[in-house]
């Protein structure tokens, strides 16, 4: 299995632009999380989805973010307008059932200048 | 607000000597726990998966969970500098709109000291 994929690896925009993330999840997983990794705060959720709904958004920092899944193979996190204080790690992750561990992708390092 | 707390450290052990990490969690019907190693600059990878109160044991990991407490440990034997990571203890939220949420400590960072 190839695992969780993520796209871009690494993403640097100007304050003001659009920025969208991208998620492949495991084939055969029902459950979708992002996250997003910074020193100060650690991994904070910030929505999940389950068999494509969004369960549970409350972590969205703001109206700027919004994450979408179409179908069950490809998820977006997108910020609009980006801002200096949403840089950090961004990572996609998912799982098979409830209550079983997630596995992650490799995470999208956003800076915004 | 659910909450997980791990001390932050640097937790230093020399090597060979067994590191023992700790967590703390505010939920008291969660049902799942893991343990998750983060290299620095890469993603988290599980090393242990936790259900029932007692012991778990893989390898040199040991898993200790005590859901009276809310807490939940991981013990390494034999610690390598290879073991120099941090440390992501994460807990499944069993109530209400965050049912299914896994929530993360922010991570206790080790350093095994050859």
């Amino acid at each position: 299995d190839a695992g969780v994929i993520q796209s871009p690896r690494h993403e640097v925009t100007e304050m003001g632009q659009e920025v969208t993330l991208r998620c492949k999840p495991i084939s055969g997983h029902n459950s979708l999380f992002w996250y997003r990794q910074t020193m100060m705060r650690g991994l904070e959720l910030l929505i999940y989805f389950n068999n494509n709904v969004p369960i549970d958004d409350s972590g969205m920092p703001e109206d700027r973010f919004s994450a979408k899944m179409p179908n069950a193979s490809f998820s977006t996190l997108k910020i609009q307008p980006s801002e200096p204080r949403d840089s950090a790690v961004y990572f996609c992750a998912s799982r098979g059932q409830d209550n079983s561990p997630l596995h992650f992708g490799n995470g999208t390092r956003l800076t915004v200048t | 607000q659910k909450e997980v707390e791990q001390n932050s450290g640097p937790l230093s052990v020399p090597e060979g000597a067994i590191a023992s990490l700790n967590c703390t969690y505010s939920d008291r019907g969660s049902q799942s726990f893991f343990w998750y190693r983060q290299y620095s600059g890469k993603s988290p990878e599980l090393i242990m998966s936790i259900y029932s109160n007692g012991d778990k044991e893989d390898g040199r990991f040991t898993a200790q969970l005590n859901k009276a407490s809310q807490y939940v440990s991981l013990l390494i034997r034999d610690s390598q500098p290879s073991d120099s990571a941090t440390y992501l203890c994460a807990v499944n939220l069993a109530y209400g709109g965050s049912q299914g949420n896994l929530i993360f400590g922010k991570g206790t960072k080790l350093s095994v000291k050859p």
